[in-house]
């Protein structure tokens, strides 16, 4: 079982580039969500999805794209970086049913963007 | 709309002393959910309590405390005697739904973290 899994663990962009953040997890969860994570301002959320299929926006959504084809995966796409997309991303999940479920973080992926 | 303020930025304590960690949230539901998660230098999210709306019971876990106040909205976290490898930063988390519509589908939000040095 492992858990919550990204790659990668460190990238660096240039301002202009796209990319993809990979996340997955094998427990099942069909609550799955991208948060980023800034100097004094906690984990903000980007985007989540309570199925495949099903997305919506979270509280910083603007430069970010996702999908959730399967109930594994919920890539995060940066269409264009910037360098105010420079910061520290954790991809979470958990069971969709009862509100107080624990939430299962990846290691997070270090993104630096000249 | 939810908020969680963790006023303190930094604590810095000498190892054994006890430390007061505060939060305090903001929300319009009656039901909610509270989280305490570490965050050690290596990086990962330490889950390490949940607690909600209809329970304050206060809860140890070793040298660990958490005092739940619904009167002031608060959610503390006291670690006793504390310890080098204590040093993280701490989030506090609320939980509570998105819309009337979204269900099970709540929304975490984080405060703003509090870094504890616990010094030997």
């Amino acid at each position: 079982n492992a858990g919550v899994t990204q790659t990668p663990k460190f990238q660096v962009l240039k301002t202009g580039q796209s990319m993809t953040l990979q996340c997955a997890q094998d427990m099942n969860h069909e609550y799955m969500s991208w948060y980023r994570q800034d100097p004094g301002m906690g984990l903000r959320l980007i985007h989540y999805s309570v199925g495949a299929g099903i997305t919506d926006q979270g509280e910083v959504p603007n430069g970010y794209n996702v999908s959730r084809s399967t109930t594994e995966d919920f890539p995060l796409r940066l269409l264009s970086a910037a360098p105010s997309q420079t910061s520290v991303y954790f991809c979470a999940s958990r069971y969709l049913a009862g509100g107080d479920n624990e939430q299962f973080f990846g290691p997070g992926t270090r993104l630096t963007v000249l | 709309a939810q908020k969680v303020t963790q006023a303190q930025t930094e604590i810095s304590v000498v190892e054994k002393e006890d430390v007061t960690l505060d939060c305090v949230y903001e929300t319009r539901d009656t039901t909610y959910y509270l989280f305490w998660y570490k965050q050690p230098p290596s990086g990962e999210l330490v889950f390490l309590i949940r607690r909600n709306s209809f329970d304050e019971q206060n809860e140890i876990s070793g040298r660990y405390s958490w005092n739940f106040q619904k009167s002031t909205s608060s959610f503390n976290f006291t670690i006793t005697a504390s310890q080098v490898v204590d040093s993280a930063v701490y989030f506090c988390a609320l939980s509570e739904a998105a819309s009337i519509s979204s269900g099970s589908a709540r929304q975490l939000t984080f405060g703003s973290g509090t870094q504890l040095t616990v010094l030997p």
